[in-house]
């Protein structure tokens, strides 16, 4: 699984309510990324990293920002979450220079 | 923008039987073409991929075809077993200076009944 990790791996917080993601990975891969996974819409980009101190947008970057500061660590945070964040956000790598990208397991987050 | 669209989103089959499931890409700077994995609350996880210069790869049971002129490739899935339910994502790789990126198919739910 390409030592890639997610935390927390479940969370529950209320609309409004600032929430942080962890991924963090062993691997020494330049590229990270931030998707979420809804029914129906299969996995979409919400930022990613080429490098530490390296992002840009995706698909679906509003209310969402990210910081990498080490190449193993890439947080996303929501500022302000609401009710229409509620998803699985997986993080994924990618160091070969080969598209392979190396999913973390997820995190469950719902916001109520 | 670039998209890549999968059909069926929901296949069902009987065990022993064949399944394949169809993806078309937009993007013509796409070369890469992984199909993923993801079985209930698990993270997503390639099965197979194929490059721009080949038009078939087979592992085992399963085989990706690739008909870059007409911008769809598919994967095939022959002898059907129970542990094949699961989600499959088909992806392409956006062009160059994308920075990896993968651009995803809604997914397909293949059921196997037994």
């Amino acid at each position: 699984d390409a030592g890639i990790t997610q935390s927390p791996r479940h969370k529950v917080t209320e609309t409004g309510t600032p929430v942080t993601l962890r991924c963090h990975q062993t691997e020494n891969h330049r590229y990270m990324y931030w998707y979420r996974q809804d029914p129906g819409h299969g996995l979409r980009l919400i930022h990613y990293s080429y490098g530490v101190k390296d992002t840009d947008k995706g698909e679906v970057s509003d209310g969402y920002s990210v910081s990498r500061s080490k190449t193993e660590d890439f947080l996303l945070t929501l500022e302000s979450a609401t009710s229409s964040q509620t998803s699985v956000y997986f993080c994924a790598t990618e160091g070969r220079g080969t598209y392979e990208q190396y999913f973390g397991p997820g995190t469950r987050l719902t916001v109520t | 923008g670039e998209n890549v669209e999968q059909h069926p989103s929901t296949l069902s089959v009987q065990e022993g039987d064949s399944a394949v499931i169809k993806c078309t890409y937009s993007d013509s700077a796409s070369n890469y073409f992984p199909w993923y994995k993801q079985e209930l609350g698990k993270r997503p996880q390639l099965i197979i991929d194929i490059r721009s210069n080949v038009g078939e790869k087979k592992d085992q049971r399963i085989a990706v075809t690739l008909n870059k002129t007409a911008k769809h490739f598919s994967l095939h899935i022959t002898e059907t077993q129970p542990e094949d339910s699961a989600v499959y994502f088909c992806a392409a790789s956006r062009g160059m200076d994308s920075n990896y990126q993968l651009i995803w198919g809604a997914g397909t739910k293949l059921i196997i009944k037994p």
